[in-house]
């Protein structure tokens, strides 16, 4: 079956640590992958995409993530942390298909 | 463009009133989804659209719950009756239509129903 699963709900970071927030995905075919971002009160806005060009792939605010087909795994991560980072952060996946399946959100608070 | 446009942002009402959510998805994209977001269950795709055609409503939790599209840039979400489970934060979103295309997020509707 597909799915997409976030792994850590909570993630509490130092300002200046790096931040990794994990996420793998289940599929018999490449998927297309998303990151997006939810600020409180917000909608959710687009951090970054795969979309089969570079598995590096690099988006806004510093955020980076890297798919790796091996291990079915698109983790995102951000060198250094800033108080802005604190959100709630989705994996979302589309399987090629129309419609994005969503993981449970990790939700990230950045300490002073 | 000014983005997927949702009203109202917020709705407060009463059990058994009919509750009307709308969405005006981004010019020029023919597929436009309603999520729903609660903390126990996430977010959950209620109904797509495409090219103003209901294509999976499998996600509506039951018939209480109503959506239309009358053209491309309108689209609305019906609750009647209206229950306290209702409560959450609706989301509606709009795509080019291409698998590999992200999906563009409205602010929301936070209902509460009390």
């Amino acid at each position: 079956a597909q799915s997409v699963t976030q792994l850590g709900s909570h993630v509490s970071v130092s300002e200046g640590a790096l931040v990794l927030l994990r996420c793998n995905y289940s599929s018999s075919v490449p998927p297309y992958l998303f990151w997006y971002v939810q600020y409180p009160n917000q909608g959710l806005q687009l951090l970054l995409k795969y979309t089969s060009a570079a598995t590096l792939v690099k988006g806004i605010n510093g955020f980076e993530a890297e798919f790796k087909k091996s291990e079915t795994s698109f983790h995102l991560t951000k060198p250094s942390a800033h108080m802005s980072d604190a959100a709630e952060y989705f994996c979302a996946v589309n399987f090629n298909d129309y419609k994005l399946s969503f993981g449970a959100g990790t939700t990230v608070t950045v300490r002073a | 463009d000014a983005g997927v446009i949702q009203s109202p942002r917020h709705e407060v009402t009463e059990m058994g009133q009919e509750v009307t959510l709308r969405c005006k998805p981004i010019s020029g994209h023919n597929s436009l989804f309603w999520y729903r977001q609660t903390m126990m269950r996430g977010l959950e795709l209620l109904i797509y659209f495409n090219n103003n055609v209901p294509i999976d409503d499998s996600g509506m939790p039951e018939d209480r719950f109503s959506a239309k599209m009358p053209n491309a840039s309108f689209s609305t979400l019906k609750i009647q009756p209206s229950e306290p489970r209702d409560s959450a934060v609706y989301f509606c979103a709009s795509t080019p239509g291409q698998s590999n295309t992200e999906a563009f997020f409205g602010q929301g509707t936070r209902l509460t129903v009390v």
